[in-house]
């Protein structure tokens, strides 16, 4: 199955910046997903990105807030803009491997906005 | 579009008894089903996946789940609890490889 390297594991920032998490693959994908799982909570999935299109965002996800860039069938970023606390949450990227219906998770991204 | 229900979001249960944790989905063309755990402070580790073979389905850890078609139905369970399964477990669907969605969780406590 996929390998997934996911960075940064955590990181602390100031509410108003913008942080980019990034996700490499050791194989090609089509789909690559973002997920985010906030305290105590479920995961929710932020977005679908494909290569050379727009990603496709779930119902209360917006672009302008969680720009995501697919540049190649290996690679893949999430920015979280101009965060809040509220946006204190981890952070997960995903692959459908093509293994069999089996799906792997980066370790994730753990954000503390403060 | 797909979904699902995890009933419970606390279960306890005492070392050695069995232990089942009930999740139930919305499809409307066949799921893929899977089971994963959550330790604390960790990532998320696959426990068990059915994808259209065989309707019951063996995990790791000694976890279980049967798929019923009627019931819409994957419950997961294990015969006897130990310690070490405390954890957060997750329910998800997808249907044809798309995108996973993930049920609201069931916390497992075992009490010695």
């Amino acid at each position: 199955s996929a390998v997934i390297s996911q960075k940064p594991s955590r990181d602390i920032c100031q509410r108003g910046t913008s942080l980019t998490i990034q996700c490499q693959v050791d194989s090609q994908v089509t789909m690559m997903f973002w997920y985010r799982q906030q305290p105590g909570q479920s995961l929710t999935l932020i977005a679908t990105a494909n290569q050379g299109s727009e990603a496709t965002y779930e119902s209360g996800f917006v672009i302008d807030k969680f720009p995501i860039s697919r540049p190649n069938l290996t690679f893949s970023t999430l920015t979280v803009s101009n965060m809040s606390p509220e946006d204190s949450s981890i952070y997960l990227c995903s692959v459908e491997d093509g293994s069999g219906h089996g799906y792997t998770f980066g370790s994730g991204t753990r954000l503390t906005v403060v | 579009a797909q979904s699902v229900t995890q009933l419970g979001s606390h279960v306890s249960v005492s070392e050695g008894a069995l232990v089942l944790l009930r999740c139930n989905y919305s499809s409307s063309v066949p799921p893929y089903l899977f089971w994963y755990v959550q330790y604390p402070n960790q990532g998320l580790q696959l426990l068990l996946k059915y994808t259209s073979a065989a309707t019951l389905v063996k995990g790791i850890n000694g976890f279980e789940a049967e798929f019923k078609k009627s019931e819409t139905s994957f419950h997961l369970t294990k015969p006897s609890a130990h310690m070490s399964d405390a954890a957060e477990y997750f329910c998800a669907v997808s249907v044809n490889t798309d995108k996973l969605i993930f049920g609201t969780g069931t916390r497992l406590q075992v009490f010695p």
